[in-house]
C-alpha cells in the first residue's frame, strides 16, 4: 500500500486563530478526502478534493470555514480557519488506493483552547 | 446519500468467543464494503472488505457476510484475543480500489472489549 504522510500529528491552538494540514501521498490519486472524527465519534467527511477544481464539500462543511487546496496529483492541505473550541477533533486525510481500497493519514489531534 | 447504521454500539465477550458487528446501508449502488479498525490514538487501519459479487469473505479468524438483498453485512471475528479490543467501523462506498474518487460512509462505530 501507498505511503500517506499527515503533519502536523498535533496542535494547541488559540480560538480564533488557523491552522493547515498537510497530507503528502507517495503515488497519484485522483481524489482526496478530508474525515474529522470528533471526540468518541465515527468519521465524517468533510471534503472531497480533486486536483485542478474547487473541492466538494458535504453538508454541514464550507470552503470559507475550511478551505482546501489540492495543487497536484499526491499532495493536498486542509485549513481549519478561525477556530473555536467545537473545532476540536482529530483530522484525516485519506485516499483509494487501486486495488487496495481507502486508506487513512495518521491523523492530526487539534485543540484548540 | 448513503446512511450506514452500525449495532451494538459497544461490545463485550470473553476471551475466546466469537464477536459479530452489524451494519445496515441505505444505497443501493453501493458495492464495496470495508471494516477498519482503530485503537486508540491511531488511525483507522483496513482489515477486511468485501465487494458485491460476493457474499461472504474470509481471512483467518476475520471474516465478512454480505446481504445485497437486504442491504446489510457483518463482521465476524472468532477466537477472540484481548489484542482484538478496540473500536470498529464499518463503511460503504460506491467503489473502492478504483482510484474512482468515490466517498466512503462510515457506520457509527462498535467499542469491542475482549475480557481476558
Amino acid at each position: 500500500s501507498a505511503v500517506i504522510s499527515q503533519k502536523p500529528s498535533r496542535d494547541i491552538c488559540q480560538r480564533g486563530t488557523s491552522l493547515t494540514i498537510q497530507c503528502q501521498v507517495d503515488s497519484q490519486v485522483t481524489m482526496m478526502f478530508w474525515y474529522r472524527q470528533q471526540p468518541g465519534q465515527s468519521l465524517t467527511l468533510i471534503a472531497t478534493a480533486n486536483q485542478g477544481s474547487e473541492a466538494t464539500y458535504e453538508s454541514g462543511f464550507v470552503i470559507d470555514k475550511f478551505p482546501i487546496s489540492r495543487p497536484n496529483l499526491t499532495f493536498s492541505t486542509l485549513t481549519v480557519s478561525n477556530m473555536s473550541p467545537e473545532d476540536s477533533s482529530i483530522y484525516l486525510c485519506s485516499v483509494d488506493l487501486q486495488n487496495y481500497g481507502y486508506t487513512f493519514g495518521s491523523g492530526t489531534r487539534l485543540t484548540v483552547v | 446519500g448513503e446512511n450506514v447504521e452500525q449495532h451494538p454500539s459497544t461490545l463485550s465477550v470473553q476471551e475466546g468467543d466469537s464477536a459479530v458487528i452489524k451494519c445496515t446501508y441505505s444505497d443501493s449502488a453501493s458495492n464495496y464494503f470495508p471494516w477498519y479498525k482503530q485503537e486508540l490514538g491511531k488511525r483507522p487501519q483496513l482489515i477486511i472488505d468485501i465487494r458485491s459479487n460476493v457474499g461472504e469473505k474470509k481471512d483467518q479468524r476475520i471474516a465478512v457476510t454480505l446481504n445485497k438483498t437486504a442491504k446489510h453485512f457483518s463482521l465476524h471475528i472468532t477466537e477472540t484475543q484481548p489484542e482484538d479490543s478496540a473500536v470498529y467501523f464499518c463503511a460503504a462506498s460506491r467503489g473502492g480500489g478504483d482510484n474512482a474518487g468515490n466517498m466512503l460512509t462510515f457506520g457509527g462505530g462498535t467499542r469491542l472489549m475482549v475480557k481476558p
